[in-house]
């Protein structure tokens, strides 16, 4: 069992509609992440937080907006999106002191079809 | 900047065997090296780490050694078995600039027959 939980695990949407992924940890992790994967590639980074604050927004596109409500919680609001856009939509977090040893804990994802 | 190179497959392997995925990174300063394992259907998992030069990562069965003057952190397992059948990824993250990117291969694909 993960201990970041994303919710749904599937998600089907219209381009017009207005949907939210959400993730929750309760690690104690004051790092969260939000990662797109395309099928048989790496994950690719979007966003980050650092103490519930934005810090990394990987140029990208503003019908995706993040927000991180408090510290076990990271939504992602998706709004008029492509059919480019579906993919498996991963979440992660980690510790923030001790630098690049702190290795990321991901979720199990969400499955995002867009039509 | 950074970057990491493994071999993409796909691997396929009948049980029993011994299985190196190799990984090779460019990086400046000191980064940390991992290796994750995405099964089927699953998000990532972290399946080993090295922090340092000459440390060995090690994690059911699997072990990496993180060589500096090869730049190297090869994924090596003695026996594999069906159930280790997934997409393995070999990825760092580094000291300077940010500490919250992590660089990923490709990513190899193993299946392992019984």
């Amino acid at each position: 069992d993960t201990e970041v939980t994303q919710t749904p695990k599937h998600l089907v949407m219209g381009m017009t509609n207005k949907k939210s992924l959400k993730c929750e940890q309760h690690m104690g992790h004051r790092a969260m992440y939000w990662y797109k994967q395309k099928a048989k590639k790496p994950p690719e980074l979007m966003f980050v937080y650092s103490y519930e604050k934005l810090s990394i927004n990987e140029s990208v596109p503003s019908r995706f907006s993040p927000e991180c409500p408090n510290s076990s919680l990271l939504n992602l609001h998706l709004h008029a999106l492509q059919p480019e856009d579906s993919a498996l939509y991963l979440c992660a977090s980690s510790q923030v002191r001790g630098g690049p040893n702190q290795p990321q804990h991901f979720g199990d994802g969400t499955r995002l079809s867009i039509l | 900047g950074n970057s990491v190179t493994q071999m993409e497959g796909p691997v396929t392997l009948s049980e029993e065997a011994f299985l190196t995925i190799n990984c090779t990174y460019t990086a400046t300063g000191y980064p940390s090296l991992f290796w994750y394992v995405q099964y089927p259907g699953e998000g990532l998992q972290l399946l080993l780490k090295a922090t340092k030069a000459d440390d060995k990562g090690s994690n059911k069965g699997f072990e990496a050694t993180y060589r500096k003057e090869t730049t190297s952190f090869h994924l090596e397992k003695g026996s594999v078995q069906v159930s280790d059948s997934a997409v393995y990824f070999c990825a760092l993250m580094n000291s300077g600039g940010s500490n919250y990117k992590l660089t990923f291969g490709k990513g190899t694909l193993l299946t392992v027959n019984p």
